[in-house]
């Protein structure tokens, strides 16, 4: 199995709600990656976890919680955000053992009302 | 961190032609450098790669060369068809502990004219 395997495909939502954002990989991947990418830009680093260890946060907007319960799965966590975060989030695994690909998943294209 | 350009942002270019894009890096610590290919409305998906002990690499119509001393590289398609056509990502990338520390290019555009 070579997928990441995200859910929703597609997320509309209010500026007051609270939604999630899953990711899954069954590859044995150690890394975990969340990104975000506006039409017409490249994907942009939010958050790296590795060893279900929180590694990087590239100084995202609290609004914006991430969390890795196993080493299989990853989640966004979404509360009162912007219409300016609607966006396509893409997450992404890698092995972590030597210099290799980041495996996307097909992304959850998120507007927000 | 880590900066990279990429030129051009678009490109067009004839069925059969060649396409070259470019991309240089700023830190000379990141030591493998893919390029990713996407196609509206979908994920990025690497077609190429090449690490930082490697000058050049080929795979088909597809071909990628490595200065590191000059800190660029770049991506060659040979007899370009009209399914190339979509936004290529160059990257460098940091191994940092366990994962990877991953800056992408602007995007460049290629549209295939038949």
């Amino acid at each position: 199995d070579t997928e990441v395997t995200q859910t929703p495909k597609h997320l509309v939502m209010g500026m007051t709600n609270k939604k999630s954002l899953k990711c899954e990989q069954h590859m044995g991947h150690r890394a975990m990656y969340w990104y975000k990418q506006k039409a017409k830009k490249p994907p942009e680093l939010m958050f790296v976890y590795s060893y279900e260890k929180l590694s990087i946060n590239e100084s995202v907007p609290s609004r914006f919680s991430p969390e890795c319960p196993n080493s299989s799965l990853l989640n966004l966590h979404l509360h009162a955000l912007q219409p300016e975060d609607s966006a396509l989030y893409l997450c992404a695994s890698s092995s972590g053992v030597f210099t290799g690909e980041l495996f996307f998943g097909e992304g959850s294209r998120l507007t927000v009302l | 961190g880590e900066n990279v350009e990429q030129h051009p942002s678009t490109l067009s270019v004839q069925e059969g032609d060649s396409a070259v894009i470019k991309c240089t890096y700023s830190d000379s610590a990141s030591n493998y450098f893919p390029w990713y290919k996407q196609e509206l409305g979908k994920r990025p998906q690497l077609i190429i790669d090449i690490r930082s002990n490697v000058g050049e690499k080929k795979d088909q119509r597809i071909a990628v060369t490595l200065n590191k001393t000059a800190k660029h590289f770049s991506l060659h398609i040979t007899e370009t068809q009209p399914e190339d056509s979509a936004v290529y990502f160059c990257a460098a990338t940091l191994r940092s502990g366990g994962y990877q520390k991953v800056t992408f290019g602007t995007g460049t555009k290629l549209q295939v004219i038949p």
